[in-house]
């Protein structure tokens, strides 16, 4: 069966910092790999997904994640974090019914000024 | 092109009640999901429609069911409410589904309160 883990509830940076948000997944095979974002209220917001090739992976707002395969990872980074990138973010797997996706449980992101 | 809209966005019911939720996909797509959203149990897969069938199901009780149009538009009911049944449920569609590699674009949720 595949699952996700996100080992951190909640993190807290200071705006203009660099951050980096962890995923590990189990998956049999080649997983599909998603990273959405929730604002308070509102639905989900896709920011970039991994399928095959480049490890690194770019997606919006500035956004990247990096396929690790020995360590079943796909963290997400960004170099200099906005107030505005307070949100809650989840890290998603798919590829094992359909396209059916198996989140984590999200870590809750917040920014100092 | 307009995004994935569900109805209603808020709701209270009571225990024992029943009820239908609805989700217009984004025109041109014809999968659509559903997911609940709870802070216990997070965020989980409840079924996913295509051309009007049921392609797949989480694990879920009898009492959550869904159908799909021939317009794509998708409802899920939930009858005999449950207390538990309180979350945040979200619709997602994409244009083919059945591959993990069809993005999913996902709706603002119907937020369901149960009294």
């Amino acid at each position: 069966a595949q699952s996700v883990t996100q080992p951190d509830i909640h993190i807290t940076v200071s705006e203009g910092a660099s951050l980096e948000l962890r995923c590990n997944y189990s998956y049999g095979a080649t997983p599909y790999l998603f990273w959405y974002v929730q604002s308070p209220g509102q639905g989900l917001q896709l920011l970039l997904k991994y399928f095959s090739g480049d490890t690194l992976v770019q997606g919006i707002k500035g956004f990247e994640a990096e396929f690790k395969r020995s360590q079943s990872s796909f963290n997400l980074r960004k170099p200099s974090v906005h107030w505005s990138d307070a949100a809650e973010y989840f890290c998603a797997v798919g590829g094992n019914a359909g396209n059916m996706l198996t989140f984590g449980g999200g870590t809750r992101l917040m920014v100092k000024p | 092109k307009a995004g994935v809209t569900q109805t209603p966005r808020y709701l209270i019911k009571t225990r024992g009640q029943q009820v239908t939720l609805s989700c217009s996909p984004i025109s041109g797509h014809r999968s659509v999901s559903w997911y609940q959203q709870t802070p216990g149990q997070g965020l989980q897969f409840l079924f996913e429609y295509f051309s009007e069938t049921q392609r797949n199901k989480g694990n879920f009780p009898g009492r959550f069911s869904g159908r799909q149009f021939s317009n794509s538009r998708s409802e899920m009911n939930v009858s005999t409410l449950e207390l538990g049944d309180s979350a945040l449920y979200l619709c997602a569609s994409s244009l083919a589904g059945g591959r993990a590699s069809d993005t999913q674009y996902f709706g603002p949720g119907t937020r369901l309160t149960v009294l």
